[in-house]
């Protein structure tokens, strides 16, 4: 069965500090992964998803990017963090393209002070 | 544009009743539907997925189904337990890579 880590499960930043979160995956190759972010009281918001090695799809334009490295590796960064970007970070993945289920992992609670 | 709707927000019952959970979506041009959990600072658990040309799909006391046609699905949940207590997602995905998600329903059994 497919398994998804994140690390770390809780980070606090300073405004204008980088970031780096991790997302890896176990289980299956060649996955879709997707980096969402998640609102207190509100629905989930699709960041960026990747079908491939090098290849990232961004949603909404913002402060953040994403990359992945190799084919079970997917990282969410910034150069400078606003407020803004605090929330509760998730990292998804079909394992067989989209009419498969969508699986999580455990997120990462990023505060920004 | 794709929307997604959950009531109630939030829904407190008894040990042992039997629990429906509503989601309804705007476009019935989906590829399938799938209901999640997701516990206080964790990530989400898939409970069930359903196709487009599917009616029901059941795991031991979950039961979802969907309308495609009326635009609703619906997570039934038996013999409810505390344990059952979390957020309960429902998520459609509209083909390709987006896959739209409602606001959840906190749902607390009380023992």
């Amino acid at each position: 069965s497919q398994t998804i880590h994140q690390w770390p499960a809780t980070l606090v930043q300073p405004v204008g500090s980088p970031l780096s979160l991790e997302c890896t995956v176990e289980g299956t190759s060649n996955p879709n992964l997707y980096w969402y972010r998640q609102a207190a009281g509100r629905g989930l918001q699709l960041l960026f998803y990747s079908v491939g090695i090098g290849q990232i799809s961004s949603e909404v334009p913002q402060n953040l990017s994403a990359s992945r490295p190799q084919d079970r590796q997917f990282i969410l960064s910034s150069k400078k963090l606003l407020l803004s970007d605090s929330g509760f970070y998730l990292c998804a993945s079909h394992r067989e393209g989209y009419n498969s289920p969508l699986h999580f992992g455990n997120g990462t609670r990023l505060t920004v002070t | 544009k794709q929307e997604v709707t959950q009531i109630p927000a939030a829904l407190s019952v008894p040990e042992g009743e039997n629990l429906v959970l509503n989601c309804s979506f705007t476009d019935s041009a989906i590829y399938n539907l799938q209901w999640f959990r997701q516990d206080p600072g964790k990530g989400l658990t898939s409970l069930l997925l359903i196709q487009s040309s599917q009616r029901e799909q059941t795991s031991g006391r979950l039961n979802a189904s969907l309308d495609k046609s009326s635009g609703r699905s619906t997570l039934y949940i038996a013999a409810s337990q505390p344990g059952d207590s979390a957020t309960y997602l429902c998520a459609v995905n509209t083909g390709g890579f987006k896959t739209i998600f409602g606001a959840g329903t906190r749902l607390f059994v009380k023992a």
